[in-house]
């Protein structure tokens, strides 16, 4: 099992650009999780979803948007790239623990985005 | 006030001391589960503990231990005899219920870079 995959590593792009990132999991996993890590800042939470066609504001959501058309894919949008939204963007995904609160996630290895 | 409190940036020990980790937390919720993430420097993530607020029992895993307090909110992890091997950025984490039944959040803390030096 590939467990959970990031396309691309990395990326540069310029002020105003589109792009997507993409998450993959092999796992089966219900819950699907978009986190940014900032240095100093721990990570946070962008967006998640619980389940094939639903998704979920969390901390940090303006500026992207999310899709999870297929329970494997999580789909990170950001239509009109900016400075601020330099970062690392991790994946993540879970299975369903007893307690959603429970569950303990999958990352993935992270995509460095740098917006000029 | 931050939820999830780390209040050691950085830490640095020689290899085969003791280091503690210390987390503090903030929650108005009965129901909560707290975590320990590791982030070696190839960046991936690791899972270590989870703890439910209902079981304050402090567990063991080899050279790890956890202390879970509720009385003081805290959660902190020690490592026994470090090694170099130990050397990453460990995460606490807090999951809580927000905007009503069936949403939940999982809040970081801002991280302790451990550094073991041989």
């Amino acid at each position: 099992n590939a467990g959970v995959t990031q396309t691309p590593k990395f990326r540069v792009l310029k002020t105003g650009q589109s792009m997507t990132l993409l998450c993959a999991q092999d796992m089966n996993h219900e819950y699907m999780y978009w986190y940014r890590q900032d240095p100093g800042m721990g990570l946070r939470l962008i967006h998640y979803s619980v389940g094939e066609g639903t998704t979920a504001k969390g901390e940090v959501p303006d500026g992207y948007n999310v899709s999870r058309l297929k329970k494997q894919n999580f789909l990170l949008g950001l239509e009109s790239a900016a400075p601020s939204q330099t970062s690392v963007y991790f994946c993540a995904s879970s299975y369903t623990f007893s307690s959603p609160l429970g569950n303990e996630q999958f990352f993935g290895p992270g995509t460095r985005l740098t917006v000029l | 006030a931050q939820k999830v409190t780390q209040a050691q940036t950085e830490i640095s020990v020689v290899e085969k001391e003791d280091v503690t980790l210390d987390c503090v937390y903030e929650t108005r919720d009965t129901t909560y589960y707290l975590f320990w993430y590791k982030q070696p420097p190839s960046g991936e993530l690791v899972f270590l503990i989870r703890r439910n607020s209902f079981d304050e029992q402090n567990e063991i895993s080899g050279r790890y231990s956890w202390n879970f307090q509720k009385s003081t909110s805290s959660f902190n992890f020690t490592i026994t005899a470090s090694q170099v091997v130990d050397s990453a950025v460990y995460f606490c984490a807090l999951s809580e219920e927000y905007s009503g039944a069936g949403s939940y959040q999982l809040t970081f803390g801002k991280g302790t870079k451990l550094s073991v030096i041989p």
